[in-house]
Protein backbone atom coordinates (compact mmCIF):
# COMPACT_ATOMS: atom_id res chain seq x y z
CA UNK A 1 0.00 0.00 0.00
CA UNK A 2 1.23 3.59 -0.05
CA UNK A 3 3.02 5.29 2.64
CA UNK A 4 5.50 7.39 3.34
CA UNK A 5 8.62 7.16 4.97
CA UNK A 6 10.77 9.84 6.78
CA UNK A 7 14.25 10.89 8.20
CA UNK A 8 14.22 9.60 11.96
CA UNK A 9 14.90 12.25 14.37
CA UNK A 10 14.91 14.35 16.78
CA UNK A 11 17.08 16.61 14.62
CA UNK A 12 19.01 19.43 16.54
CA UNK A 13 20.44 22.54 14.51
CA UNK A 14 22.11 25.85 15.52
CA UNK A 15 19.59 29.27 14.68
CA UNK A 16 20.84 30.14 11.23
CA UNK A 17 21.84 26.19 10.06
CA UNK A 18 20.52 24.60 7.03
CA UNK A 19 17.69 22.68 7.15
CA UNK A 20 16.80 19.23 5.18
CA UNK A 21 14.61 16.57 6.31
CA UNK A 22 14.40 13.76 3.71
CA UNK A 23 10.81 12.24 2.24
CA UNK A 24 10.40 9.68 0.26
CA UNK A 25 7.04 7.60 -0.66
CA UNK A 26 5.42 4.99 -2.64
CA UNK A 27 2.43 5.23 -4.72
CA UNK A 28 0.65 3.55 -7.58
CA UNK A 29 0.18 6.78 -9.23
CA UNK A 30 1.12 10.09 -8.58
CA UNK A 31 -0.20 11.82 -5.82
CA UNK A 32 -0.38 14.94 -4.25
CA UNK A 33 2.52 15.57 -1.58
CA UNK A 34 2.50 17.71 1.71
CA UNK A 35 4.27 18.52 4.53
CA UNK A 36 2.55 20.12 7.67
CA UNK A 37 4.02 22.05 11.26
CA UNK A 38 2.87 20.62 14.56
CA UNK A 39 4.18 23.38 17.22
CA UNK A 40 4.28 22.04 20.76
CA UNK A 41 0.29 21.84 22.22
CA UNK A 42 -1.29 22.52 18.97
CA UNK A 43 -2.47 20.75 15.80
CA UNK A 44 -1.25 20.28 12.58
CA UNK A 45 -1.09 23.14 10.17
CA UNK A 46 -0.09 22.85 6.65
CA UNK A 47 3.15 24.16 5.56
CA UNK A 48 3.42 23.65 1.87
CA UNK A 49 2.36 21.16 -0.65
CA UNK A 50 2.92 20.38 -4.23
CA UNK A 51 0.25 18.43 -6.51
CA UNK A 52 2.06 17.60 -9.62
CA UNK A 53 6.38 16.48 -10.69
CA UNK A 54 8.64 18.99 -10.66
CA UNK A 55 6.44 21.50 -8.27
CA UNK A 56 7.98 23.55 -5.99
CA UNK A 57 6.28 23.96 -2.96
CA UNK A 58 7.38 26.99 -0.38
CA UNK A 59 5.87 28.86 2.20
CA UNK A 60 7.95 30.79 5.21
CA UNK A 61 11.23 30.39 3.94
CA UNK A 62 10.51 26.51 3.68
CA UNK A 63 10.78 24.63 0.14
CA UNK A 64 9.68 20.99 -0.97
CA UNK A 65 10.32 19.78 -4.74
CA UNK A 66 7.90 17.27 -6.05
CA UNK A 67 10.94 14.60 -7.84
CA UNK A 68 9.05 12.02 -9.63
CA UNK A 69 12.12 10.02 -10.79
CA UNK A 70 13.14 9.99 -6.67
CA UNK A 71 10.10 9.65 -5.11
CA UNK A 72 11.24 12.30 -2.90
CA UNK A 73 9.41 15.41 -1.46
CA UNK A 74 12.68 16.59 0.93
CA UNK A 75 11.92 19.84 2.97
CA UNK A 76 14.57 22.43 3.18
CA UNK A 77 15.38 25.96 4.99
CA UNK A 78 18.56 28.01 4.32
CA UNK A 79 18.33 29.60 7.60
CA UNK A 80 16.30 28.41 10.99
CA UNK A 81 15.07 29.92 14.10
CA UNK A 82 14.09 28.65 17.08
CA UNK A 83 10.57 29.81 16.06
CA UNK A 84 11.04 26.61 13.84
CA UNK A 85 11.28 24.07 16.73
CA UNK A 86 8.61 21.92 15.99
CA UNK A 87 7.11 18.20 14.67
CA UNK A 88 7.12 18.13 10.44
CA UNK A 89 5.11 15.60 8.95
CA UNK A 90 5.64 14.93 5.11
CA UNK A 91 1.94 12.99 3.87
CA UNK A 92 0.63 12.25 0.39
CA UNK A 93 -2.92 12.04 -1.04
CA UNK A 94 -3.57 9.60 -4.43
CA UNK A 95 -5.56 11.58 -6.38
CA UNK A 96 -8.35 9.08 -6.68
CA UNK A 97 -8.38 8.49 -2.66
CA UNK A 98 -10.04 10.48 0.00
CA UNK A 99 -7.12 9.93 2.80
CA UNK A 100 -3.92 11.38 2.81
CA UNK A 101 -1.31 9.11 4.14
CA UNK A 102 1.25 10.95 7.10
CA UNK A 103 5.12 9.90 7.71
CA UNK A 104 5.93 9.82 11.09
CA UNK A 105 7.48 13.07 11.86
CA UNK A 106 10.39 14.39 12.18
CA UNK A 107 11.16 16.43 15.35
CA UNK A 108 13.17 19.73 15.13
CA UNK A 109 14.71 21.74 17.99
CA UNK A 110 16.61 24.72 17.36
CA UNK A 111 18.70 26.31 19.62
CA UNK A 112 20.14 29.86 20.25
CA UNK B 1 -13.78 32.33 13.32
CA UNK B 2 -13.37 29.55 15.49
CA UNK B 3 -12.03 27.04 13.25
CA UNK B 4 -11.77 23.39 14.31
CA UNK B 5 -12.22 22.58 18.14
CA UNK B 6 -12.22 19.26 20.01
CA UNK B 7 -13.96 18.57 23.22
CA UNK B 8 -12.88 17.61 25.97
CA UNK B 9 -8.82 18.81 25.90
CA UNK B 10 -7.53 15.99 28.50
CA UNK B 11 -9.73 12.94 29.66
CA UNK B 12 -8.54 9.95 31.56
CA UNK B 13 -10.88 6.59 31.54
CA UNK B 14 -10.59 3.10 33.37
CA UNK B 15 -11.00 0.25 30.79
CA UNK B 16 -14.33 -0.62 30.26
CA UNK B 17 -15.51 3.11 30.19
CA UNK B 18 -17.43 4.68 27.18
CA UNK B 19 -16.73 8.42 26.12
CA UNK B 20 -17.43 10.61 23.42
CA UNK B 21 -15.17 13.00 21.60
CA UNK B 22 -16.66 15.96 19.75
CA UNK B 23 -15.58 17.69 17.12
CA UNK B 24 -16.93 21.03 15.40
CA UNK B 25 -15.93 23.15 13.11
CA UNK B 26 -17.33 26.24 11.44
CA UNK B 27 -16.66 26.41 7.76
CA UNK B 28 -19.05 24.59 6.31
CA UNK B 29 -16.32 21.77 5.39
CA UNK B 30 -17.76 18.78 3.84
CA UNK B 31 -15.08 16.22 5.02
CA UNK B 32 -13.98 15.54 8.41
CA UNK B 33 -11.56 13.55 9.99
CA UNK B 34 -10.60 11.62 12.94
CA UNK B 35 -6.97 10.68 13.73
CA UNK B 36 -4.85 9.56 16.52
CA UNK B 37 -1.38 10.14 16.96
CA UNK B 38 1.24 7.91 18.55
CA UNK B 39 4.54 8.31 19.20
CA UNK B 40 7.01 6.99 16.22
CA UNK B 41 3.76 6.55 14.51
CA UNK B 42 2.55 9.73 12.66
CA UNK B 43 -1.37 9.78 12.54
CA UNK B 44 -3.55 7.24 11.83
CA UNK B 45 -6.77 7.08 9.98
CA UNK B 46 -9.42 5.93 12.39
CA UNK B 47 -12.72 6.64 10.30
CA UNK B 48 -13.79 10.15 8.17
CA UNK B 49 -16.91 11.54 6.54
CA UNK B 50 -17.76 12.96 2.98
CA UNK B 51 -21.03 14.50 4.35
CA UNK B 52 -23.32 14.98 6.53
CA UNK B 53 -24.90 11.61 7.43
CA UNK B 54 -22.46 9.97 5.54
CA UNK B 55 -19.04 8.12 7.40
CA UNK B 56 -16.16 5.65 6.52
CA UNK B 57 -13.78 3.18 7.92
CA UNK B 58 -10.05 4.90 7.78
CA UNK B 59 -7.08 2.57 9.05
CA UNK B 60 -7.67 1.81 11.94
CA UNK B 61 -11.34 1.96 13.07
CA UNK B 62 -11.68 -1.36 15.62
CA UNK B 63 -13.04 0.08 18.90
CA UNK B 64 -14.35 3.14 17.32
CA UNK B 65 -17.82 4.32 16.50
CA UNK B 66 -18.64 7.78 14.70
CA UNK B 67 -21.70 9.68 13.43
CA UNK B 68 -21.81 12.58 11.56
CA UNK B 69 -25.99 14.03 12.28
CA UNK B 70 -24.70 17.38 11.63
CA UNK B 71 -22.75 18.99 9.21
CA UNK B 72 -20.86 20.59 11.68
CA UNK B 73 -20.37 18.48 13.74
CA UNK B 74 -18.11 14.99 13.78
CA UNK B 75 -18.70 12.49 17.27
CA UNK B 76 -15.97 9.73 17.70
CA UNK B 77 -17.08 7.42 20.43
CA UNK B 78 -15.13 4.45 22.91
CA UNK B 79 -17.53 2.04 24.05
CA UNK B 80 -15.51 -0.04 26.10
CA UNK B 81 -12.08 1.71 25.93
CA UNK B 82 -9.35 -0.58 26.06
CA UNK B 83 -5.48 0.84 27.40
CA UNK B 84 -4.10 0.24 23.20
CA UNK B 85 -6.59 3.60 23.06
CA UNK B 86 -4.46 5.86 24.94
CA UNK B 87 -3.02 8.11 22.22
CA UNK B 88 -3.75 12.16 21.24
CA UNK B 89 -7.07 12.02 18.93
CA UNK B 90 -6.67 14.84 16.44
CA UNK B 91 -10.20 15.96 14.13
CA UNK B 92 -9.94 17.64 10.70
CA UNK B 93 -12.08 18.89 8.18
CA UNK B 94 -11.58 20.37 4.31
CA UNK B 95 -13.83 21.31 1.64
CA UNK B 96 -13.01 18.62 -0.24
CA UNK B 97 -10.83 15.61 -0.82
CA UNK B 98 -8.29 17.90 -2.37
CA UNK B 99 -7.57 20.70 -0.26
CA UNK B 100 -6.11 21.38 3.11
CA UNK B 101 -6.92 19.77 5.90
CA UNK B 102 -7.44 21.71 9.06
CA UNK B 103 -6.69 20.31 12.26
CA UNK B 104 -8.08 21.21 15.66
CA UNK B 105 -5.56 20.96 18.97
CA UNK B 106 -6.37 17.43 19.92
CA UNK B 107 -7.49 15.52 23.00
CA UNK B 108 -5.07 13.51 24.67
CA UNK B 109 -6.92 10.43 26.11
CA UNK B 110 -5.39 7.85 28.75
CA UNK B 111 -7.04 4.77 29.49
CA UNK B 112 -5.72 3.01 32.94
Amino acid sequence: GDSVTQMEGPVTLSEEAFLTINCTYTATGYPSLFWYVQYPGEGLQLLLKATKADDKGSNKGFEATYRKETTSFHLEKGSVQVSDSAVYFCASRETSYDKVIFGPGTSLSVIP
Amino acid sequence: NAGVTQTPKFRVLKTGQSMTLLCAQDMNHEYMYWYRQDPGMGLRLIHYSVGEGTTAKGEVPDGYNVSRLKKQNFLLGLESAAPSQTSVYFCASSWTKDNEQFFGPGTRLTVL
